[in-house]
């Protein structure tokens, strides 16, 4: 079936230290590969995404992202974690096809430790 | 900030009785979609509408409708209300033509009773 996994519902890091968000796919085709994170109170807002070409993203906020196509997985990264990162992540993608739309994973909620 | 807005911010419904909930998209955006977030989950995708027309629709009831209007805007309508419709309804808006780029709104809180 086709899906969208992350399997870490939560995960706590302290401040200035890497951070890693696991994220991996079921489909037929690649297909487009998207983060979004999702703070208190806010939108969703998007922070990177991957269509074709080199499979190390950069985005926003300093999150870079690696696709790796052997393994499925498009996680998420961030050498140095601020407090203001904690918030609810998602991976999303979007089939290549004319009929689906972007579906999102379950989510990573991430705390921060001062 | 997105220039999405959606309104009612929160609101608070019986079961059986009926809602609409407002989007106004982006500037420059002709593509709404809403999507359903429940507690402590992802949003789930319950239809895009483009150009006026429905444009793809999740697994959701034909009790939930929508209309997309010629400014871009855009109504979720939810008849006959169910206590499993308590969620945080998102709007996002985009440009077709920009795959996978949303753009959403703060949400409307339902809490069915």
């Amino acid at each position: 079936a086709q899906s969208v996994t992350q399997p870490d519902i939560h995960i706590t890091v302290s401040e200035g230290a890497s951070l890693e968000l696991r994220c991996n796919y079921s489909y037929g085709a690649t297909p487009y590969l998207f983060w979004y994170v999702q703070s208190p109170g806010q939108g969703l807002q998007l922070l990177l995404k991957y269509f074709s070409g080199d499979t190390l993203v950069q985005g926003i906020k300093g999150f870079e992202a690696e696709f790796k196509r052997s393994q499925s997985s498009f996680n998420l990264r961030k050498p140095s974690v601020h407090w203001s990162d904690a918030a609810e992540y998602f991976c999303a993608v979007e089939p290549k096809t004319s009929y689906d739309k972007v579906i999102f994973g379950p989510g990573t909620s991430l705390s921060v430790i001062p | 900030e997105t220039g999405v807005t959606q309104s009612p911010t929160h609101l608070i419904k019986t079961r059986g009785q009926q809602v609409t909930l407002r989007c106004s998209s982006q500037s420059g955006h002709n593509t709404v979609s809403w999507y359903q977030q429940a507690l402590g989950q992802g949003p789930q995708f319950i239809f895009q509408y483009y150009r006026e027309e429905e444009n793809g629709r999740g697994n959701f009831p034909p009790r939930f409708s929508g209309l997309q209007f010629p400014n871009y805007s855009s109504e979720l309508n939810v008849n006959a209300l169910e206590l499993d419709d308590s969620a945080l309804y998102l709007c996002a808006s985009s440009s077709f033509d920009r795959v996978g780029e949303l753009f959403f709104g703060e949400g409307s809180r339902l809490t069915v009773l």
